[in-house]
């Protein structure tokens, strides 16, 4: 079974900072995906990346497949970015996701 | 397409009731997913299908709980008797099922055992 650990488990950041969230994994894979849940509880997928970088509005994702590891960026974050980012990665067969512990983020103004 | 859809968002329901939660998966996905989201473990998958056939369901904890995906438009997943410790957010998400495809996540079901 393959481990997924992130760091840090909570971040406080205010408004505008650049945020880093680092996800790693024991077993290879081919692909990795991030998550977002909100406050109110609905999850989100944000990104599937297999290499490389990938870059939606103010999210930036990486990843690095022979280190194992992953990075989601934020950039001039916002407090509505408040929310658990989860990294969760696919078992061999490239299906069932197992997931990450979480990072919860708070933004404040 | 209106996403995945879960209901009921909220169940409250006493020790020893049976409770169904039920799910309906974007059409045209051919896996379905149901995890469970607790404090202490986070996320876990419970079961997967693939074409309404279950392919994994190393995760269900217990004998009472058991999964249905009679069509491909409609799973549920009871757990009878319900027990304190069952209480948790239940997601059901749904892709493609190819290879490495993103997965899409209903908005949940609060469960709560009293």
């Amino acid at each position: 079974k393959n481990e997924v650990e992130q760091s840090p488990q909570n971040l406080t950041a205010q408004e505008g900072e650049f945020i880093t969230i680092n996800c790693s994994y024991s077993v290879g894979i081919s692909a990795l995906h991030w998550l977002q849940q909100h406050p109110g509880g609905g999850i989100v997928s944000l990104f599937m990346l297999s290499s490389g970088k990938k870059k939606h509005g103010r999210l930036i994702a990486t990843i690095n497949i022979q280190e194992k590891h992953s990075s989601l960026h934020i950039t001039a974050s916002h407090p509505r970015d408040s929310a658990v980012y989860i990294c969760a990665v696919p078992g061999s067969s490239g299906d069932k996701l197992t997931f990450g512990t979480g990072t919860r983020l708070a933004v404040r103004p | 397409d209106a996403g995945v859809i879960q209901s009921p968002r909220h169940e409250v329901t006493e020790m020893g009731q049976e409770v169904t939660l039920r799910c309906k998966p974007i059409s045209g996905h051919n896996s379905l997913f149901w995890y469970r989201q607790t404090m202490m473990r986070g996320l876990e998958l419970l079961i997967y299908f693939n074409n309404n056939v279950p392919i994994d369901d190393s995760g269900m904890p217990e004998d009472r709980f058991s999964a249905k995906m009679p069509n491909a438009s409609f799973s549920t997943l009871k757990i009878q008797p319900s027990e304190p410790r069952d209480s948790a957010v239940y997601f059901c998400a749904s892709s493609l099922g190819r290879r490495d495809t993103e997965a899409f996540f209903g908005q949940g079901t609060r469960l709560t055992v009293v």
